[in-house]
């Protein structure tokens, strides 16, 4: 069975400070690893992507990392900011049949940033 | 990046009445679109995948006499949630992919309250 999972649950920093989410995955066959953030009562909005030969890839300040043999990845947040608190979402891609990929949502980390 | 437009935001109706819930691809064609439930604190869980000009299909567990997908056309589906009863309340978030991009642009979501 496909799985994702993210830690912490949630977590609260300060403004200014870094801070780093994890997600583990047990996803067969890998196709990619996205990060979304979602605010509160909003869609999902893609911060990163990342296939099986990427190591990293940044996106102002968010940078991802997928290690694909230990089957994980990280999203590594620079000098947070109050409009960084939202619920980051790790999601992984199958490839799946009749051209379409199933995506397994991990349950996400809360983050809040707070003055 | 490709925009997918929801409406309505939010929808408040009586039980047992009808809702319909509009996904739209503004500036792409999407042969697939995905519709997900999202409960508060929990992440989206995939209801049906919706296809152009064909039956959709639906994940397990998901009553398809209960939520109507209609697909028809490339820019548009409707998710109709019927006879609505509390226990439907939720936010309810559609997704969809140009073609050739392995990335899915998620909609803003419609907030459902049954009452």
């Amino acid at each position: 069975k496909n799985q994702v999972e993210q830690s912490p649950q949630s977590l609260i920093i300060l403004e200014g400070k870094n801070c780093t989410l994890q997600c583990n995955y047990t996803v067969s066959p890998f196709s990619n690893l996205r990060w979304y953030k979602q605010d509160t009562g909003r869609g999902p909005v893609s911060l990163t992507i990342m296939t099986f030969s990427e190591n990293t890839k940044s996106n102002g300040r968010y940078t991802a990392t997928l290690d694909a043999d230990t089957k994980q990845s990280s999203l590594h947040i620079t000098a947070s900011q109050l409009s960084d608190s939202a619920s980051y979402i790790c999601v992984v891609s199958a490839w799946g049949t009749g051209g379409g990929n199933k995506l397994t949502f991990g349950t996400g980390t809360q983050l809040k940033v707070e003055l | 990046g490709a925009v997918v437009s929801q409406h309505p935001s939010w929808v408040i109706c009586k039980s047992g009445t009808s809702v319909k819930i509009e996904c739209r691809s503004l500036d792409f064609q999407a042969t697939t679109m995905f519709w997900y439930r999202q409960f508060p604190k929990q992440s989206l869980m995939l209801m049906a995948t919706s296809n152009e000009g064909s039956k959709a299909t639906y994940e397990q567990g998901v009553e398809k006499d209960k939520f109507l997908i209609n697909h028809a056309s490339l820019t548009l589906s409707t998710l109709t949630v019927t006879s609505a009863h509390p226990e439907d309340s939720s936010f309810y978030i559609c997704s969809a992919s140009p073609p050739g991009q392995n990335i899915q642009y998620f909609g803003a979501g419609t907030r459902l309250s049954v009452l």
